[in-house]
Order: C-alpha cells, then sequence, then structure tokens
C-alpha cells in the first residue's frame, strides 16, 4: 500500500509570497497524482491531475510538477482565497490514497 | 452544472447502521462512477471505494470490505453508501464524488454527510 507524505504539515506565509509544497510517495506513482484543495467547511476542490496539469478553472497561478515519488504544488503568488488544507492523491495502485494534508495558514 | 447534492447529517449509536445517498444532476448518472471518500474530524482523507452505476459493480478498500456496501438507483440518479456495525471511530464527513471522465479524477464532489457515532 502506497503512502502519501506532505510536508510541511503548516506553511505559514503572507498574501502575495510564493507557497511550495511537497508530497512524497512510498513507491513510485508514475505521473498518476492530483492536488486537492479544501476550505474550512467544505468539500475539497480539484486542482492540479495527471501531476501537471490544471483543472478546469483553476487560476495559472497553481502548477503542479514531479513524476515518480516526488511531487510539488506551486502557488505562485498566494491570493487571499489561496489560505486552505491541500491534499494529494495517487490512483497509480491500490487502493487510492491521500496525503495527510498541507495547511497554508496567513502569517 | 454537474452537481452532487448529498442527505443530512446522521446520529447514530454504536452498532447501528448509516446509509448516506448521493444525488447527481447535470449529467449522464450512468456513465460516471462514484467514489466515497471520509474524513475524520480534523483529520485527512480516507478512500473507501467506487460504484459503476451502470453495471452495479463495486470496488471497497480492504478495510471497509464486509462493512460497506455502495448501490445505486439509476431511476433517481442516485448513489447510496451504507456503513453497518458502526463504531465511534466511523465519526467523519463522508463525501461523494464523480470519477471525472477524461480527467480521471475525483470532480466535483458533494457537499459532505456528518455522520456521528455516540452511545
Amino acid at each position: 500500500e502506497i503512502v502519501l507524505t506532505q510536508s510541511p504539515g503548516t506553511l505559514s506565509l503572507s498574501p502575495g509570497e510564493r507557497a511550495t509544497l511537497s508530497c512524497r510517495a512510498s513507491q513510485s506513482v508514475s505521473s498518476f497524482l492530483a492536488w486537492y484543495q479544501q476550505k474550512s467547511g467544505q468539500a475539497p476542490r480539484l486542482l492540479i491531475y495527471d501531476a501537471v496539469s490544471r483543472a478546469t478553472g483553476i487560476p495559472a497561478r497553481f502548477s503542479g510538477s514531479g513524476s515518480g515519488t516526488d511531487f510539488t504544488l506551486t502557488i505562485s503568488s498566494l491570493e487571499p482565497e489561496d489560505f486552505a488544507v491541500y491534499f494529494c492523491q495517487q490512483r497509480n495502485n491500490w487502493p487510492q490514497a491521500f496525503g495527510q494534508g498541507t495547511r497554508v495558514e496567513i502569517k | 452544472q454537474v452537481q452532487l447534492v448529498q442527505s443530512g447529517a446522521e446520529v447514530k449509536k454504536p452498532g447501528a447502521s448509516v446509509k448516506v445517498s448521493c444525488k447527481a444532476s447535470g449529467y449522464t448518472f450512468t456513465a460516471y462512477y462514484i467514489h466515497w471518500v471520509r474524513q475524520a474530524p480534523g483529520q485527512g482523507l480516507e478512500w473507501m471505494g467506487w460504484i459503476n452505476p451502470n453495471s452495479g459493480g463495486t470496488n471497497y478498500a480492504q478495510k471497509f470490505q464486509g462493512r460497506v456496501s455502495m448501490t445505486s438507483d439509476t431511476s433517481i440518479s442516485t448513489a447510496y453508501m451504507e456503513l453497518s456495525r458502526l463504531r465511534s471511530d466511523d465519526t467523519a464527513v463522508y463525501y461523494c464524488a464523480r470519477f471525472d471522465v477524461p480527467v480521471n479524477w475525483l470532480d466535483p464532489w458533494g457537499q459532505g454527510t456528518l455522520v456521528t457515532v455516540s452511545s
């Protein structure tokens, strides 16, 4: 069973700053990795799929990179609405799995 | 627009069962799998399984096998997730989500259903 480890647990940044979130898989998931954003009290929303592709309607400030075991979600310049929890998910191996999440909070 | 609307919050006693519904609209219900994911309070996301509404075929995470049943009623475009022999650590928000094609990821998600298990 693949384990996804996200780091850091919490990222404290100011609006306008760059955010870099990491997701590491315990074994290769090829490019079958997605990122979701979850705001407080809301359902998750798909941001990035297949490691690098933005979902429909997602702003260009969100970008994904990586393959194999190491992945990164980058938010180039944080907007107030970007402060949330971000999860990665893999579907290369059964069962699908999520990381434990990274909280991006206002500094 | 594509939308998944779930049933309301539930409070159950240990040992009981709960059945959560997920009504789809805005697309052809039988053309997309529905997945179920849960989130315990303050915790991460846990994948539970999926159902193919077209065939009724299912695939469950090993952790839930024997306790979970996912079904669908195509006449009303609704999927269901029933969890039996509830324990206190089953307290969580349960989400349904469409497995979107050709993106092949979970999008969109339902609003979530809080299930509280307490004596």
